[in-house]
């Protein structure tokens, strides 16, 4: 089966642009999940989903991102008026459903780059 | 607020040699910590994870970790090294009941040598 799907795998661009990462989860997981990994360090939360609706959304660093999942299953995240400190690799993970000792399956990524 | 802390950032080892990674973990509640692994320009794929059933807990590729709550540790050992553990490896927690979301550790490179 197919395993979480991000896309895309890279994306450069201009500082003051908006970005918008996808992130297509395992069929039937209902929770989903978005890190962002700095160089050298591991994943830190951004927030997450029960089916459609944001549980928890502490870990976004200020009002220019955003996410959402409108119908459950394929999640965006949206960066607006980028900088150069969100350059990182952002991964999506998904999990059967919202209980913590579940395993999260995560993407391969998206590496962002902004100049 | 629970976290982890992996006392080495990068261990090297011999092939055929054994494999230790250490982490320590702080939690208020009884914790789920899970190991993954990321090889270079790949996603993390999960190792082993500990719910409270068992305390030594075996993973994938013959990995394994002992949860030793006296000494809040959840270390990753491995027999004999091979050339493809090569990677990095982050010890992860989570807290039931409560927040989702996993608090990762820094990370520890393994190096394997022939």
């Amino acid at each position: 089966g197919a395993g979480v799907s991000q896309s895309p795998r890279y994306k450069v661009t201009k500082r003051g642009q908006d970005v918008a990462l996808r992130c297509d989860p395992i069929s039937g997981h209902v929770s989903l999940y978005w890190y962002r990994q700095a160089l050298g360090q591991g994943p830190e939360f951004l927030t997450y989903f029960n089916y459609e609706a944001q549980q928890d959304k502490s870990g976004l660093p200020n009002d220019r991102f955003s996410a959402e999942r409108p119908e459950g299953s394929i999640s965006t995240l949206t960066i607006q008026r980028t900088e150069q400190r969100d350059s990182a690799m952002y991964r999506c993970a998904s999990s059967p459903d919202g209980n913590s000792n579940q395993p999260q399956h995560f993407g391969d990524g998206t590496r962002l780059s902004i100049l | 607020a629970q976290s982890v802390t992996q006392l080495d950032s990068h261990v090297s080892v011999s092939e055929g040699t054994p494999v230790l990674l250490r982490c320590n973990y702080s939690s208020s509640y009884s914790p789920s910590l899970f190991w993954y692994v990321q090889h270079p320009n790949k996603g993390l794929q999960l190792l082993l994870k500990y719910t409270s059933a068992a305390t030594l807990v075996k993973g994938i590729n013959g990995f394994e970790a002992e949860f030793k709550k006296s000494e809040t540790s959840f270390h990753l050992t491995k027999p004999s090294a091979h050339m493809s553990d090569a990677a990095e490896y982050f010890c992860v927690v989570s807290r039931y009941p409560g927040r989702r979301a996993l608090t990762f550790g820094s990370g520890t490179r393994l190096q394997v040598q022939p």
